[in-house]
């Protein structure tokens, strides 16, 4: 079956530098691949989303990659505030299925 | 549009009792998703449906969960009887295709069960 696999459960890093978070999954390619955003009390948002033919996709100070040989998507903040922290999962979606299988989520902490 | 509602925010309940947590998707979504989310799990999906009809229920645990969907404004889940492991946060999310599937997600129940 599909897993997913975020490299680690808390990232730290200080205020204006580059946060990499790693999204890893086995199997098949999905048609597309999400993060999202969750904070504490809240229900995740949906800040991305980057098709399997797509290698880079932007919005302000995100930036995610796609490499479908790797099996592995890089979610990037650049510039980084204390206001980005948070816990950021990604998700995969099967096609036509209607699932979205999450990963456990890597939480990042700014510090100013 | 006020996004997706859950009710209610918080239950705690005892072992043995019933349990039901309500979702009211965004207007015009054809999809609604009912999630689990543990530390120890992560987010899981439990079951969704697709106008009104559950698609897959896969995910459900066992016997003791259930969940419908009356109409395209509302659905339920219900854990009957309620067990200590059963306590985690219930999402409930909703979206407009499955193809790219971006989901909205409700502020969530968290439920203990003691």
């Amino acid at each position: 079956s599909q897993k997913i696999e975020q490299n680690s459960e808390a990232l730290n890093i200080q205020e204006g530098k580059t946060a990499t978070l790693t999204c890893n999954y086995t199997n098949y390619s999905p048609a597309y691949l999400q993060w999202y955003r969750q904070d504490p009390g809240r229900g995740p948002v949906f800040l991305l989303l980057i098709r399997e033919n797509e290698k880079e996709k932007r919005k302000e100070r995100l930036k995610v990659t796609f490499d479908t040989t790797l099996k592995q998507s890089l979610f990037h903040i650049t510039a980084s505030q204390p206001a980005d922290s948070a816990t950021y999962l990604c998700a995969l979606v099967r096609g036509s299925q209607g699932n979205l299988i999450f990963g456990k989520g890597t939480k990042l902490s700014v510090k100013p | 549009d006020a996004g997706v509602i859950q009710s209610p925010r918080h239950e705690v309940t005892e072992m043995g009792q019933e349990v039901t947590l309500r979702c009211k998707p965004i207007s015009g979504h054809d999809y609604l998703f009912w999630y689990r989310q543990t530390m120890m799990r992560g987010l899981e999906l439990l079951i969704y449906f697709n106008n009104n009809v559950p698609i897959d229920d896969s995910g459900m645990p066992e016997d003791r969960f259930s969940a419908k969907m009356p109409n395209a404004s509302f659905s339920t889940l219900k854990i009957q009887p309620s067990e200590p492991r059963d306590s985690a946060v219930y999402f409930c999310a909703s979206s407009l295709t499955v193809a790219k599937n971006i989901q909205y997600f409700g502020a969530g129940t968290r439920l203990s069960v003691l």
